[in-house]
């Protein structure tokens, strides 16, 4: 089993639909969690931390449940410039391990 | 401020040849990590550095893989001798250290091995 599992997409949707993201991970001593964000040909930046109690930033936000290993990632009202593929991450014990992403197009 | 620095951007060498990949992390970071991506298996954490020291290379894939940081402000990885199937973006990240998870990353060096 992979240690970071997400549905690859493509996720192909509208200008101002909600669109969910998840994430599964194998090790229970996972101690924290992230999404970046990588556009075409571009490197992967930190899009945000993800806390135990849930996190929203604007349009973003993240979840995380401990209990059943899983993240998700929901973006409202999404923008072209959304378009790019979603990256997980999580870190054990100083290692950040990837997942290999979710890409998300948006149409107008 | 600069970011990561990765040079060169693209190369294509003919397999057998040697490739060395060159990063320049951020002044102060003091945690360096070289990643491979590529379509199949995404991003792969290769090898990395802490106070200059390497801490995990068991992500580096065989002997033909090597990788040393002098410096605080350089790292290189080399491919001697590479094969077609090291074709891949190399990306060097670097980052402070603490709990934030953030990783800066350079923009890649995108290596073709014919």
């Amino acid at each position: 089993r992979k240690e970071v599992e997400q549905d690859p997409g493509p996720f192909n949707v509208p200008e101002g639909a909600t669109v969910a993201f998840n994430c599964t991970y194998s090790n229970s001593a996972s101690q924290s969690f992230f999404w970046y964000r990588q556009d075409c040909r571009k490197e992967p930046k930190l899009l945000m931390s993800v806390y135990s109690s849930g996190n929203e930033d604007g349009r973003f936000t993240a979840q995380l449940n401990r209990a059943s290993q899983y993240i998700s990632l929901l973006i409202r009202d999404s923008k072209l410039s959304d378009s790019a593929t979603y990256l997980c991450v999580v870190n054990l014990q100083g290692n950040l391990i990837f997942g290999k992403g979710t890409k998300l197009s948006v149409k107008p | 401020d600069a970011g990561v620095i990765q040079s060169p951007r693209h190369e294509v060498t003919e397999m057998g040849q040697e490739v060395t990949l060159r990063c320049k992390p951020i002044s102060g970071h003091n945690s360096l990590f070289w990643y491979r991506q590529t379509m199949m298996r995404g991003l792969e954490l290769l090898i990395y550095f802490n106070n200059n020291v390497p801490i995990d290379d068991s992500g580096m894939p065989e002997d033909r893989f090597s990788a040393k940081m002098p410096n605080a402000s350089f790292s290189t990885l080399k491919i001697q001798p590479s094969e077609p199937r090291d074709s891949a973006v190399y990306f060097c990240a670097s980052s402070s250290g603490g709990s934030t998870g953030e990783l800066f990353f350079g923009e890649g060096s995108r290596l073709t091995v014919l």
